[in-house]
């Protein structure tokens, strides 16, 4: 029973445009959501956050949204550059902290030059 | 600043080996965690340390497996006897308070 589904295995964006990658939960306790970006033969490295008392963060190219009615979460890059191909997990906590975070099984980024 | 290591990148073991695996935290860093990836699905939760204390261990999936963090420093995650479906990248990660985790590399474990 996955508490957080990233249903889309992989994506391929030109360079340049957007790239949205989405995540939903099932458990509505989750108040703190994080998105980790990993290149292969690395450990996951931190991106970017955001609680459930907001809608919207933002850093840089990167932006989160969340929906809490759909339970619904997005990573939006833009623009997308050749060193964002990478695989981006989406995790989700209840406490709003690092503890215990329940991981998608990740979506890898392919950005075309 | 060094990030977290572990140790080895790579082991492969026949089933029924025994096998540790080792991880350097971020110095003070006071959470230690590890995690588990088992090909190519979700990363899993497996135990939570702060400082030498398991703080929750309810990720590990049976008792063939042990962690230790003696001194609140660095950690071993042994496996014993270890299976096939113990095959996947372990990850550690360390982090200080609420900041975000900083993983290692991981040890991919392939059980043979």
């Amino acid at each position: 029973d996955q508490q957080v589904k990233q249903n889309s295995p992989s994506l391929s964006v030109q360079e340049g445009r957007i790239s949205i990658l989405n995540c939903d939960y099932t458990n509505s306790m989750f108040d703190y959501f994080l998105w980790y970006k990993k290149y292969p033969a690395e450990g996951p490295t931190f991106l970017i956050s955001i609680s459930s008392i907001k809608d919207k963060n933002e850093d840089g190219r990167f932006t989160v949204f969340l929906n809490k009615s759909a339970k619904h979460l997005s990573l939006h890059i833009v623009p997308s550059q050749p060193g964002d191909s990478a695989v981006y997990f989406c995790a989700a906590s209840e406490r709003y902290s690092n503890y215990q975070l329940i991981w998608g099984a990740g979506t890898k980024l392919i950005i075309k030059p | 600043e060094a990030g977290v290591t572990q140790f080895p990148s790579h082991s492969v073991i026949e089933k029924g080996q025994t096998v540790t695996l080792r991880c350097d935290p971020i110095s003070g860093h006071d959470n230690l965690y590890w995690y588990r990836r088992v090909m190519g699905k979700e990363i899993k939760f497996l135990l939570h340390f702060v400082k030498e204390s398991k703080q929750d261990e309810s990720g590990m999936p049976n008792n063939r497996f042990l962690a230790e963090r003696t001194g609140g420093t660095y950690s071993t995650l042994k496996v014993q006897p270890a299976e096939l479906e113990d095959s996947g990248v372990y990850f550690c990660a360390s982090s200080q308070g609420d900041s975000p985790l900083h993983f290692g590399n991981g040890t991919r474990l392939t059980v043979t």
